[in-house]
Order: C-alpha cells, then sequence, then structure tokens
C-alpha cells in the first residue's frame, strides 16, 4: 500500500528547544494533516493543510504543506514538558476519498 | 459534549470468539472509519462509511465486518477473533469523506489470547 515516511522516528529534546519533525511520499497528496496522540488517547487534530505551498500556524506550532504535495513538515518552537506524546502525519491521496494514510509516528520526549 | 464514544475500553477475548466493538458520534457527521492501531505501524484504515447506508473496505478489512446502524452508529464485528487481531481501535467521524478532518475516539484496547 501507500505509505508516507515519518522522521525522526523519536526525539529526546530539552525544555525550551524548537522541534522539527517530516513526512515524505513519492505519491502526491490532496491534503495533510498533524495529529498528536497522548497514552491511552486517541489521536488530536492539531493542523489541517490543503493547498500546496500553505503554512499554517497553531500557537506554537507551524506546519507546510509542501510545494511538490509529497511532503510536510510540523515545527514546534519551545517546547514544553506538555508536548510530549506521538506525532502523526496523515494524508489524504489525489483521487481518493475517505482514505487518509498515516505515517508510522514521531515520539517526542521533553526534559524538563 | 462526548465527541466520539466507543465501548468497550478494553477486552480480552479467546481465538475463535466474536465480538461487537460500538461507536458513537454526537457531531451530526455524515462519516464514519474504523481503524486499527499496532505498535509501529501508525493507523490503518479497516473500514469506512462516507454516509448512512454505504461501508466500503478499507486498508486491511480482512477478519472484520461493519455495520452503519443509523447516522450515529458504526459497530465493527469480530466474527471469529485471531491473536492477529489484538490491537488499539480507533473510531472516527468527520463532516463528509472529503472533509478529512476526522475526530477520534478514546480507542478500544483488544487482546485475543
Amino acid at each position: 500500500g501507500q505509505q508516507l515516511n515519518q522522521s525522526p522516528q523519536s526525539m529526546f529534546i530539552q525544555e525550551g528547544e524548537d522541534v522539527s519533525m517530516n513526512c515524505t511520499s513519492s505519491s502526491i497528496f490532496n491534503t495533510w494533516l498533524w495529529y498528536k496522540q497522548e497514552p491511552g488517547e486517541g489521536p488530536v487534530l492539531l493542523i489541517a493543510l490543503y493547498k500546496a505551498g500553505e503554512l499554517t500556524s497553531n500557537g506554537r506550532l507551524t506546519a507546510q504543506f509542501g510545494i511538490t504535495r509529497k511532503d510536510s513538515f510540523l515545527n514546534i518552537s519551545a517546547s514544553i514538558p506538555s508536548d510530549v506524546g506521538i506525532y502523526f502525519c496523515a494524508g489524504q491521496l489525489r483521487g481518493s476519498q475517505g482514505n487518509l494514510i498515516f505515517g508510522k509516528g514521531t515520539k517526542l520526549s521533553v526534559k524538563p | 459534549n462526548a465527541g466520539v464514544t466507543q465501548t468497550p475500553k478494553f477486552q480480552v477475548l479467546k481465538t475463535g470468539q466474536s465480538m461487537t466493538l460500538q461507536c458513537a458520534q454526537d457531531m451530526n457527521h455524515n462519516s464514519m472509519y474504523w481503524y486499527r492501531q499496532d505498535p509501529g505501524m501508525g493507523l490503518r484504515l479497516i473500514y469506512y462509511s462516507a454516509s448512512e447506508g454505504t461501508t466500503d473496505k478499507g486498508e486491511v478489512p480482512n477478519g472484520y465486518n461493519v455495520s452503519r446502524l443509523n447516522k450515529r452508529e458504526f459497530s465493527l464485528r469480530l466474527e471469529s477473533a485471531a491473536p492477529s487481531q489484538t490491537s488499539v481501535y480507533f473510531c472516527a467521524s468527520s463532516g463528509h469523506i472529503m472533509n478529512t478532518e476526522a475526530f477520534f475516539g478514546q480507542g478500544t484496547r483488544l487482546t485475543v489470547v
């Protein structure tokens, strides 16, 4: 099946540092989404991107839809302990409906 | 405002047993989805329902059946559970099939022994 390559798999950072993670694919996507999942919970939508080149912020989070439509990145500025969790990218392929393809996640740990 | 509610939260089954996972949403969404999440695998789509009365297979439908009972409810049934179906199952909903901003339930952790 289609795959999203999400990196890095895990990150251990100090509180206050900035974080960057990304997803790439060989396929073209119409939509890119970024979710955060905390232990024992379902994923929660952070940012949705719909246009190539779109740059969207949500507080300390910023995400961009790549110009080629094959990639996206998420930045977190000035990390805090509550940023801990697993971050997933998800995309909807061009020409498909209903099927979000998820990356394997980036596990973020923040040291106070 | 409950959003997406899944029951049960935890379940242990013996191989060959059957069970139904329940999901209900109160956001008046048209589309609903069932995903499974395995360690290191991200989420994979099992089945989805674009609207009331329709269901379609996702990436990993084998061993599962679904029912879109009404607009609010979408159930997932395992007819004969297998250890390979040990996973965390998430139900999600979105406004319509082309609106990919899906809202997820808290998950059902299923163990098949």
